[in-house]
């Protein structure tokens, strides 16, 4: 257990949809990043928030955004979505940002987009 | 930018030994890290290495050699439930860059 949370864990949207993913990271942990990984894939890096500013961005299209609120929940909002939006979707946590604080991941959320 | 490579697959018998290999390129260093994934889960924390040598942790080790930018995991007295894949990061910045990891099949 890590203590990082995740909901909903399985979705199904449909292309065009706009969805909505909740994590909610470990008392006190200031950071939190979002992975998408592909089946057989690593995760690869989709933006950080620290102290509910972003912090960094991946190589992801701005139709990805994320808020972080001060009671160390976070959301990732994805719209007009895609067929290859389709993945686990990771949040990770972590007291202050990389390199070196050891980043604790959610149970993730599987998106599906038909 | 980082350039992370580590084997698709590994199948090995219980109770043997698995070395997993990660060579890495990243214009600055601030260590290594492996996690473990089981099927549809979260990574999981296994160890971070920042200097050279080996760091063991019970059944699993791992190795760090920053001058050939190479790193390995290493899993002692396989267990069935050791089944899974395994990832290595570099952090950069902000980000932790992974490998694809590497599927590891433990086989009666």
């Amino acid at each position: 257990e890590t203590g990082v949370t995740q909901s909903p864990t399985h979705l199904i949207k449909t292309r065009g949809q706009q969805v909505t993913l909740r994590c909610s990271s470990q008392s006190g942990h200031n950071t939190v990043s979002w992975y998408q990984q592909a089946l057989g894939q690593g995760p690869q890096f989709i933006f950080q928030y620290y102290r509910e500013e972003e912090n960094g961005r991946g190589n992801f299209p701005p139709r990805f955004s994320g808020l972080q609120f001060p009671n160390y929940s976070s959301e990732l909002n994805v719209n007009a979505l895609e067929l290859d939006d389709s993945a686990l979707y990771l949040c990770a946590s972590s007291p202050d940002p990389p390199p070196t604080d050891t980043q604790y991941f959610g149970p993730g959320t599987r998106l599906t987009v038909l | 930018g980082q350039n992370i490579d580590q084997p698709t697959e590994m199948t090995a018998t219980e109770g043997a030994i698995v070395q997993i290999n990660c060579t890495y390129q990243t214009s600055g260093f601030n260590g290594l890290f492996w996690y473990q994934q089981h099927a549809g889960e979260a990574p999981t924390f296994l160890s971070y290495n920042v200097l050279d040598g080996l760091e063991e942790k019970g059944r699993f080790s791992s190795f760090l050699s920053r001058s050939k930018g190479y790193s390995y995991l290493l899993l002692k007295e396989l267990q069935m439930k050791d089944s899974a894949s395994y990832l290595c990061a570099v952090p950069l910045d902000y980000k932790l860059s992974f490998g694809a990891g590497t599927t590891v099949t433990v086989r009666a």
